[in-house]
């Protein structure tokens, strides 16, 4: 069975421009959530989708955003990129939810805003 | 910021040594998780709790969920050079809330 698999694995932008990065859940999840992993801030909750729909949200503003496709498929995206927003993007994704906590993440999308 | 306090942060121990770490917070969850994390890779899940008191192993690994909810350790017996990494606790909250402790960087010396 694939994992889940994370795209693209290393990007670099600028200050004030757009990013999406991509997740594909392994297959029969239903539900992805999405992580910033910094090395002052650690591992912090960004969103999680189930069934298309926004089911929990971080304390993130709103420049970061994401959607879940009918395919499980999910996009999250960061405007106006800052030079704090370079991190380790980490989707995960669970077959029945976060609700037993039971996540299996991606290899990550590494992020440098310069 | 995290809301788990996670000690030690880094451990150097001696290949066949014990290893113990754990995890504190001011808040009750209902599920406890351990993860670890090598270089270039995410996560991975080690060990799940989900109840108070209950002691669960994986091989040479075993955690447990503290009784009042607001804690767990981790211990690894035997280390070896491949248990190099970063261990992460999780705790959630019935709401889905998911937090992550700093994570314990273990160095495993042959």
């Amino acid at each position: 069975k694939a994992g889940v698999t994370q795209t693209p694995r290393y990007l670099i932008k600028t200050r004030g421009q757009q990013v999406t990065l991509s997740c594909s859940p392994i297959s029969g999840h239903r539900s992805v959530s999405w992580y910033q992993q910094t090395p002052g801030q650690g591992l912090q909750f960004l969103f999680e989708y189930f069934s298309e729909t926004q089911r929990n949200k971080g304390n993130f503003p709103g420049r970061f955003s994401g959607r879940q496709f009918s395919n499980s498929r999910s996009e999250m995206n960061v405007s106006t990129l800052e030079l704090g927003d370079s991190a380790l993007y980490l989707c995960a994704s669970s077959p029945r939810g976060t609700n037993t906590g039971e996540l299996f993440f991606g290899e990550g999308s590494r992020l440098t805003v310069l | 910021g995290q809301q788990l306090n996670q000690s030690p942060q880094s451990m150097f121990i001696q290949e066949g040594e014990d290893v113990s770490m754990n995890c504190t917070s001011s808040s009750i969850f209902n599920t406890w998780l351990w993860y670890k994390q090598e270089p270039g890779e995410g996560p991975v899940l080690l060990i799940a709790l989900y109840k108070a008191g209950e002691l669960t192993s994986n091989g040479r690994l075993t955690a447990q969920f503290g009784i009042t909810r607001k804690d767990s350790f981790l211990n690894i017996s035997a280390s070896i050079p491949s248990d190099v990494g970063i261990y992460f606790c999780a705790g959630q909250r019935s709401n889905n809330d998911m937090r992550f402790g700093a994570g314990t960087r273990l160095t495993v010396k042959p």
